[in-house]
């Protein structure tokens, strides 16, 4: 198994360009969620999903879209980027999430995003 | 919503010393506390967790404990070795029915050799 995956691992942008990052598990896990790690600032929740076709926010949702078409993919689309969304973003994901006992998360390897 | 407090936010040991790092949550709901440990440009990594059901778990050098009616818990490392210097981060969560992790600001340790 690959576990959580994710791409691009450095990405620069320009304030007001649009991207996606991608994240997919092999572990057919149901819960995904995303967190962005600021210096000082710990890990963030921006938004999760308990199984496909389910989002909700987290902590910091502004700026951020989700989607969930399948039980492997959740990407992240940043709609108009901006300076204060340059972060690390991780992507994690684990069995059930908090349906029942909570498990595991694991995490992606992450994506360095630098908006200028 | 949840807030989780983490302390210190750096530590420095000599190797074959002690660490510990202490956090505290707000929401008295909240009963699953996993730690996890990132070493530099690395992905956080699960290292131990508790359930609100216990008030210690160990493994090996590593240790947790959690005081409910006070509302905090703790890492301890013991027999700190150089490759434990990573940041170490806290996190708190309900389970069932959560679905939102809550994460310390992170502590960042130092083992001197």
């Amino acid at each position: 198994n690959a576990g959580v995956t994710q791409t691009p691992k450095f990405q620069v942008l320009k304030t007001g360009q649009s991207m996606t990052l991608q994240c997919a598990q092999d572990m057919n896990h149901e819960y995904m969620s995303w967190y962005r790690q600021d210096p000082g600032m710990g890990l963030r929740l921006i938004h999760y999903s308990v199984g496909a076709g389910i989002t909700d926010q987290g902590e910091v949702p502004n700026g951020y879209n989700v989607s969930r078409s399948t039980t492997e993919d959740f990407p992240l689309r940043l709609l108009s980027a901006a300076p204060s969304q340059t972060s690390v973003y991780f992507c994690a994901s684990s069995q059930s999430g908090g349906r029942t006992l909570a498990d595991t998360q694991y995490f992606g390897p992450g994506t360095r995003l630098t908006v200028l | 919503g949840e807030n989780v407090e983490q302390h210190p936010s750096t530590l420095s040991v000599q190797e074959g010393d002690s660490a510990v790092i202490k956090c505290t949550y707000s929401d008295s709901a909240s009963n699953y506390f996993p730690w996890y440990k990132q070493e530099l440009g690395k992905r956080p990594q699960l290292i131990i967790d508790i359930r609100s059901n216990v008030g210690e778990k160990k493994d090996q050098r590593i240790a947790v404990t959690l005081n409910k009616t006070a509302k905090h818990f703790s890492l301890h490392i013991t027999e700190t070795q150089p490759e434990d210097s990573a940041v170490y981060f806290c996190a708190a969560s309900i389970s069932p029915g959560g679905n939102q992790f809550y994460f310390g600001t992170g502590t960042s340790l130092t083992v001197i050799p």
